[in-house]
């Protein structure tokens, strides 16, 4: 199993949705985690941190559930330039990064 | 300021071929990385150095050799240069090795290998 899998998508929605999606982890030890956007032909760059107790940040929230292991993403109100690739990311030395989700927020 | 920048951005070049990726970061970091996306977008960690010393070396091909002067510059050399070298290539620094850091990439180098 790999270390962390997520649904490659893409997600098509239009703008104004509320969109959720999740990463799952085999690492049963892993206690927190990153979200990581990358714009197309761009460098990944941090989103948010999820601890135990999730995180929020304006219209993003992010949840972790240690019993099904996985980490969610919500994004509310959808806009165009949330279009990228959410990648999750277990902390630890390495960083092993999930190969991504694609969103599309269309108008 | 670029926090972590990386040269060249574009490098096209034949097989067989050897070339080199710059990378600098001016963040007062004491952990570089170098990370290889390939076609399918998968990102991969390849090396990090801490204070110049390797501290993690993946699965990769001996033709690809890190090099750190100093805590603020990681480059890295590949030689003989083949077809599934063809990726982008990240350059990345932290403050920490370790797990609670957030890490900081720089806008890749796009190396297409004929």
């Amino acid at each position: 199993r790999k270390e962390v899998e997520q649904d490659p998508g893409p997600f098509n929605v239009p703008e104004g949705a509320t969109v959720a999606f999740n990463c799952t982890y085999s690492n049963s030890a892993s206690q927190s985690f990153f979200w990581y956007r990358q714009d197309c032909r761009k460098e990944p760059k941090l989103l948010m941190s999820v601890y135990s107790s999730g995180n929020e940040d304006g219209r993003f929230t992010a949840q972790l559930n240690r019993a099904s292991q996985y980490i969610s993403l919500l994004i509310r109100d959808s806009k165009l330039s949330d279009s990228a690739t959410y990648l999750c990311v277990p902390r630890g030395n390495k960083l092993v990064f999930g190969a991504g989700t694609i969103l599309r927020v269309k108008s | 300021d670029t926090a972590v920048s990386q040269t060249p951005k574009y490098l096209v070049t034949q097989m067989g071929n050897d070339k080199s990726i710059k990378c600098e970061q001016n963040l007062g970091h004491d952990t570089m990385y170098w990370y290889k996306q390939d076609s399918k977008k998968f990102l991969k960690i390849m090396f990090s150095y801490n204070n110049k010393e390797l501290i993690i070396n993946e699965t990769v091909p001996n033709r690809f050799s890190p090099k750190s002067p100093d805590k603020a510059h990681l480059n890295l050399h590949i030689n003989s240069l083949e077809l599934g070298d063809s990726a982008v290539y990240f350059c990345a620094s932290s403050r920490r090795p370790n797990s609670g850091n957030t890490i900081y990439f720089g806008e890749g180098s796009w190396l297409t290998v004929v």
